[in-house]
């Protein structure tokens, strides 16, 4: 069956750094990805796309990774900032089907 | 800026009750998503509408679940009866239409507690 797995459940960073979050799949064969953001109680938030013949997208300190050889996308953030910590959600899908979520990666930043 | 508005925000329920939730899209959005989130996990589709038309609900519990968008406009989930186990976050999204990787905007959601 489809499954999505996201690299740990949560990742503690110093103020700063980047951090990097990533997003494996397997039994699947997506045409693009997405990445949201979600705060506690609210819904998640677009970040991303980027399509299966797109390496790479940025916006601002956002930068994402698409490698369907290893069948994984990372997430950067850079120049981390506390304002940060949330929760990253990773999305797959195909055009015609409907996105698969990740369990998501839960990101704090230490001042 | 458009929202999508969801409510109530929470709601507490016993079990066996029925509860509805209802969800507000964003103007012109043809495809509108009912997910259930539980805690510490990623949010699961249960029904996906385009326009009035149900295009997925695999999902969905239909022995207890039920959905709706009539007019193509709003929608309504309703749960009867609940039980212990349906207490989750359910949120509503929308997006210009499907077939296409659309980014989904996310309502705050309903948090539902089952006792």
């Amino acid at each position: 069956s489809q499954k999505i797995e996201q690299n740990s459940e949560a990742l503690n960073i110093q103020e700063g750094k980047t951090a990097t979050l990533t997003c494996n799949y397997t039994n699947y064969s997506p045409a693009y990805l997405q990445w949201y953001r979600q705060d506690p109680g609210r819904g998640p938030v677009f970040l991303l796309l980027i399509r299966e013949n797109e390496k790479e997208k940025r916006k601002e300190r956002l930068k994402v990774t698409f490698d369907t050889t290893l069948k994984q996308s990372l997430f950067h953030i850079t120049a981390s900032q506390p304002a940060d910590s949330a929760t990253y959600l990773c999305a797959w899908g195909n055009y015609g089907q409907n996105f698969v979520f990740g369990p998501g990666t839960r990101l704090s930043v230490l001042p | 800026e458009a929202e999508v508005a969801q409510s109530p925000r929470y709601k507490i329920t016993e079990k066996s009750q029925a509860v509805a939730f209802w969800c507000d899209p964003i103007s012109g959005h043809a495809t509108l998503y009912w997910y259930r989130q539980i805690l510490g996990q990623g949010p699961e589709l249960l029904v996906q509408f385009q326009d009035e038309s149900v295009v997925d609900d695999s999902q969905l519990p239909k022995d207890r679940f039920s959905a709706e968008r009539l007019k193509g406009v709003d929608s309504t989930l309703k749960i009867q009866p609940a039980e212990l186990g349906d207490s989750a976050m359910y949120l509503c999204a929308s997006s210009l239409a499907r077939d296409s990787p659309y980014e989904q905007y996310f309502g705050p959601g309903t948090r539902l507690t089952v006792t």
